[in-house]
């Protein structure tokens, strides 16, 4: 059975990047995609990346000058990072398995809280 | 980008009642690359239906979706305690995005 646990610090000041890291069980992240969204409190979903099981990456448009996406096959983990923070990054974030921009497996999910 | 909009934005049901919820794409979604979602307070989001019409593993026959192009449905049979939720629905073509959701409440 598949399970995702996404770690990292909860809190992060304005302007600095926000850093996670997906922890996968019962899969090998050399196979399938892997996803990052997130949701603000009290809002709706947003995509916000997929890595490849070969490393190939697609960005949504409106986040893509800060967010880098890669996967570690040694550790069986990824990561996100997100470059330059405000207070509208605040969200809890998930991660996910699936195929391309579909996921069909969810982590828990992480708050992280922007703020000084 | 292919936006996506939910209706209606709260949708108020009894037990045993059908429930009928709409997702509508600003363009048509390529190979019916359509799923919906379902979130519980405080949960994750789990997958209901992917391709428009396809269950996912484990999830029980009164949920189905429908439809292509731009419109697709999301029909629950018979409500169950366990349904009231958000829904929501996500296209995942070249550059993924979810709708805003339906919350499904009890009347």
């Amino acid at each position: 059975q598949v399970q995702l646990q996404e770690s990292g610090p909860g809190l992060v000041k304005p302007s600095e990047t926000l850093s996670l890291t997906c922890t996968v069980s019962g899969a090998s992240v050399n196979d399938y995609y892997w996803s990052w969204i997130r949701q603000p409190p009290g809002k709706g979903l947003e995509w916000i990346a997929y890595v490849s099981f070969n490393g190939g990456t697609n960005y949504n448009p409106s986040l893509k000058s800060r967010v880098s996406i890669s996967i570690h096959t040694s550790t069986n983990q990824f990561s996100l990072k997100l470059s330059s923070v405000t207070t509208a990054d605040t969200a809890v974030y998930y991660c996910a398995r699936g195929h391309q921009g579909l996921a069909t497996y969810w982590g828990q999910g992480t708050l992280v809280t922007v703020s000084s | 980008e292919i936006v996506l909009t939910q209706s209606p934005g709260t949708l108020s049901l009894s037990p045993g009642e059908r429930a009928t919820l709409s997702c509508r794409a600003s363009q048509s979604v390529s190979s019916n690359f359509l799923a919906w979602h379902q979130q519980k307070p405080g949960q994750a989001p789990r997958l209901l239906i992917y391709d428009a019409s396809r269950r996912a593993t484990g999830i029980p026959d009164r949920f189905s979706g429908s439809g292509s192009g731009t419109d697709f449905t999301l029909t629950i049979s018979r409500l169950e305690p366990e349904d009231f939720a958000m829904y929501y629905c996500q296209q995942y073509g070249s550059s993924p995005f979810f709708g805003q959701g339906t919350r499904l409440e009890i009347k």
